[in-house]
This record gives structure tokens, C-alpha cells and sequence, in this order.
């Protein structure tokens, strides 16, 4: 799996827009960018993954760069739920497994 | 409602004892996996199951056993527990084509 890049960590207004950056150099033809969060002592929650195209959902849209390099998360209107650590995966379309790194800590405050 | 559930969610064992973590996803799923997570740190693969029948050693396996039993289930056992397998593990499935993996809750485990 290509090896993934993040901030630590990262503060966010509440009602304001998240924008988390994630870089990819290394990320391959056929490798796609997965977004989960943990929220405390919780099991990590599936949210997004894209390949080339932006992608939107109810939860949240991702943007990847036209070079597949880099890639952002943005959760439109953050709320204190959302306090949570984020994780950029990148995995292959036939690869069986997710990788997770440090992730990125983000605290909504009010 | 539809999910992984693994039980139990907290045990304390002592060092050199035995212990199976149960894990059951009711979705149809065909792979599943078993995960560590130690404070502070990332989840780390210990063993996968990409289908009924099939198992194959992650990234931190040793000190672990783990028996598909069913398309359902998907044991992991630690033979002889040591103080560095205390942790929190964590269950997941992945069902073909399915988007996400769906995690369960977590088993936190204490190795004293």
C-alpha cells in the first residue's frame, strides 16, 4: 500500500467547513484514497473513497488532485460529533487489507 | 440491527492464560479481519479472512490464532496471553464490491 501523509492534528470551528489534507506521492494506477474516522473508543466509520473523480456523500466530499498526489477531505459544516481522528487509506481495487497510520486528530470547538 | 458484533467488550486476563475474542457480522460478508489497536496508535492488521475457508497473517500475527468458523464468524485466540497483547481489537468485514468496511465496537483486553 502506498504510504499515506497527515497532520497530527487540527482545530476546527463549530458550522465551519473541515478541510483535512492527506499526501499520497506514492499512490498507484489502481489504488483508490479511503477516508474513516474513530470517534473515541469507537470502531472506525467508513465515510468516503474516490479514485480519480471527486466524490460527494452525506457525510462528506473528496477532492483528489488531477496527479492523484494529494487529496482533501471536507466536511462542510462541522459539528462537535465530529470531533474525531481521521485516517487517509490508500488501498488497491483488489487488496484485501487497510493500512492505518497516526491519522489526524481534529477538535470541533463550539 | 445489522453489524459486527464481538464480544466480549472488556476482559482481564493473566499472563500465560487463554482466550477466544468472538466476532459475527450478519451481512453477507465475505472477508473479515481482525485488527489491534494499542493507545495512541493507528489499528494494526493481525489476521484476515478474505473468504469462508481462507486465512492469511497481517502485519503483527504472532502470539494469535484465528478460525473462520463460518461465513459469520471469525474467531481470533490468543493462546498464551502476555502483558504486550493488551490492547483494544477490533473486528471488521467487507462484503464483495461493498464500499467501506464495517468495524465492530472493539474488545478491550487487559493482560495483566
Amino acid at each position: 500500500d502506498a504510504k499515506t501523509t497527515q497532520p497530527p492534528s487540527m482545530d476546527c470551528a463549530e458550522g465551519r467547513a473541515a478541510n483535512l489534507p492527506c499526501n499520497h506521492s506514492t499512490i498507484s494506477g489502481n489504488e483508490y484514497v479511503y477516508w474513516y474516522r474513530q470517534i473515541h473508543s469507537q470502531g472506525p466509520q467508513y465515510i468516503i473513497h474516490g479514485l480519480k473523480n471527486n466524490e460527494t456523500n452525506e457525510m462528506a466530499s473528496l477532492i483528489i488532485t488531477e496527479d492523484r498526489k494529494s487529496s482533501t477531505l471536507i466536511l462542510p459544516h462541522a459539528t462537535l460529533r465530529d470531533t474525531a481522528v481521521y485516517y487517509c487509506i490508500v488501498r488497491g481495487g483488489n487488496d484485501y487489507k487497510l493500512s492505518f497510520g497516526a491519522g489526524t486528530t481534529v477538535t470541533v470547538r463550539a | 440491527n445489522a453489524g459486527v458484533t464481538q464480544t466480549p467488550k472488556f476482559q482481564v486476563l493473566k499472563t500465560g492464560q487463554s482466550m477466544t475474542l468472538q466476532c459475527a457480522q450478519d451481512m453477507n460478508h465475505n472477508s473479515m479481519y481482525w485488527y489491534r489497536q494499542d493507545p495512541g496508535m493507528g489499528l494494526r492488521l493481525i489476521y484476515y479472512s478474505a473468504s469462508e475457508g481462507t486465512t492469511d497473517k497481517g502485519e503483527v500475527p504472532n502470539g494469535y490464532n484465528v478460525s473462520r468458523l463460518n461465513k459469520r464468524e471469525f474467531s481470533l485466540r490468543l493462546e498464551s496471553a502476555a502483558p504486550s497483547q493488551t490492547s483494544v481489537y477490533f473486528c471488521a468485514s467487507r462484503g464483495q464490491g461493498a464500499n467501506g468496511y464495517t468495524f465492530g465496537s472493539g474488545t478491550r483486553l487487559t493482560v495483566v
